[in-house]
């Protein structure tokens, strides 16, 4: 099942910078997109969703960008800091069902 | 801030042996789920379950699993006869709508 793909497993930024997450689906019937931040040990934490219906979605330094077109999304971390090191995870929610297809994940590194 | 809580944060079985892994879901929402994640795979979808039933299932949630949601506060997921494949985190979340799903800590399931 790769209907949503994170294919840069690791990325490193430093402090400061801005950190960009991308991830790519296959399937059109997707109507949310969401984002998570996971550290080891921890459960997944919800950052920031975006509706189909739009290509934009900020909340502080996060900010989502959505390409209906090129069915890609990006996470955009300005500025980045060093406690946002882990792993990310974009996430989509089918048309008609609440179930969250998730990728594989991108390990972020904030260096100072 | 609410969060999902989960116990216990581990457990070891036998194969064979039924498991229940206990949620308490932030006291406000209203659909519930369960997922897992297999050592080095992807989060993957379980259950959903909304107004005291099932709303949708993966093919993982086979006759060997089970919900429940037993009182107003708690929610489980029951394995009957655990395999070794089941080895696993086990994830609970919880939303008020589809776009933001918050997910507990997690419960880390080793069959021997």
């Amino acid at each position: 099942d790769q209907q949503v793909k994170q294919n840069s497993p690791s990325l490193s930024v430093q402090e400061g910078r801005i950190s960009i997450l991308n991830c790519d689906y296959t399937n059109s019937m997707f109507d949310y997109f969401l984002w998570y931040k996971k550290y080891p040990a921890e459960g997944p934490t919800f950052l920031i969703s975006i509706s189909s219906i739009k290509d934009k979605n900020e909340d502080g330094r996060f900010t989502v960008f959505l390409n209906k077109s090129a069915k890609h999304l990006s996470l955009h971390i300005v500025p980045s800091q060093p406690g946002d090191s882990a792993v990310y995870f974009c996430a989509a929610s089918p048309v008609n069902t609440d179930k969250l297809i998730f990728g594989t994940g991108t390990r972020l590194q904030v260096f100072p | 801030e609410p969060e999902v809580t989960q116990t216990p944060s581990h457990q070891v079985t036998q194969m064979g042996q039924e498991v229940i892994l206990r949620c308490v879901p932030i006291s406000n929402h209203l659909y519930f789920y369960w997922y897992r994640q297999i050592l080095g795979q992807k989060v993957e979808f379980l259950v959903s379950f909304y107004n005291n039933e099932i709303s949708e299932k993966s093919e993982i949630f086979d006759d060997q699993f089970s919900v429940e949601r037993p009182d107003g506060s708690n929610f489980t997921l029951k394995i009957r006869s655990t395999k070794l494949e089941d080895s696993a985190m086990y994830f609970c979340a919880s939303s008020h709508r589809k776009e933001t799903q918050y997910f507990g800590p997690g419960t880390r399931l080793l069959v021997l």
